[in-house]
């Protein structure tokens, strides 16, 4: 069976750090993967999409760069981490838009 | 026009009731539904997919679809306190590359 793993689970950084999210998928091939971030109380918001490997479309300009080095693995990254960088960011995978997403547990981040 | 509304809530529903939940799509194309349910601090979670015009039951979720109104609902019948979380509605976009958009999400509390 397919899973998705996001790591880490929770993050603290200080305004200026760096930063490297990794998301990880098993038992599937060549998926579409997904970068979003919640911000509190609000809706979710696509960062970042990609249909394979090295291939990278960007839904919103900002301080945040992904890549994905390898068909399973998805890196979500700055150089420079901004207050309002902070959220819950989600990676998710699919097979296709009309089979839905799943969604890793997420990682919540707080830029102080 | 978003591309999917739904009502943000606060939905107050008695246990035991059936909470009824709606979303409306504006891209006359889509082919696929989807619900999710998202708990506080967690990650969505899908719990529907419909395809076709009517109803669809699993348990005590029913999905309903009505392409030509653009209109697809969720349906809880015998409400738990388990059921309180914020339901998201996910529409394919067709107009791009594989992606689906989502809801702003309702929030839904079951009152014992």
């Amino acid at each position: 069976s397919q899973t998705i793993h996001q790591w880490p689970a929770t993050l603290v950084q200080p305004v200026g750090s760096p930063l490297s999210l990794e998301c990880t998928v098993e038992g599937t091939s060549n998926p579409n993967l997904y970068w979003y971030r919640q911000a509190a109380g609000r809706g979710l918001q696509l960062l970042f999409y990609s249909v394979g490997i090295g291939q990278i479309s960007s839904e919103v300009p900002q301080n945040l760069s992904a890549s994905r080095p390898q068909d399973r693995q998805f890196i979500l990254s700055s150089k420079k981490l901004l207050l309002s960088d902070s959220g819950f960011y989600l990676c998710a995978w699919s097979v296709g838009r009309d089979y839905g997403y799943t969604f890793g547990s997420g990682t919540r981040l707080t830029v102080v | 026009q978003k591309e999917v509304e739904q009502n943000s809530g606060p939905l107050s529903v008695p246990e035991g009731a059936i909470a009824s939940l709606n979303c409306t799509y504006s891209d006359r194309g889509s082919q696929s539904f989807f619900w999710y349910r998202q708990y506080s601090g967690k990650s969505p979670e899908l719990i529907m997919s419909i395809y076709s015009n009517g109803d669809k039951e699993d348990g005590r979720f029913t999905a309903q679809l009505n392409k030509a109104s653009q209109y697809v609902s969720l349906l809880i019948r015998d409400s738990q306190p388990s059921d309180s979380a914020t339901y998201l509605c996910a529409v394919p976009t067709y107009s791009s590359a594989s992606k689906i958009i989502f809801g702003s999400g309702t929030r839904l509390s079951i009152r014992p």
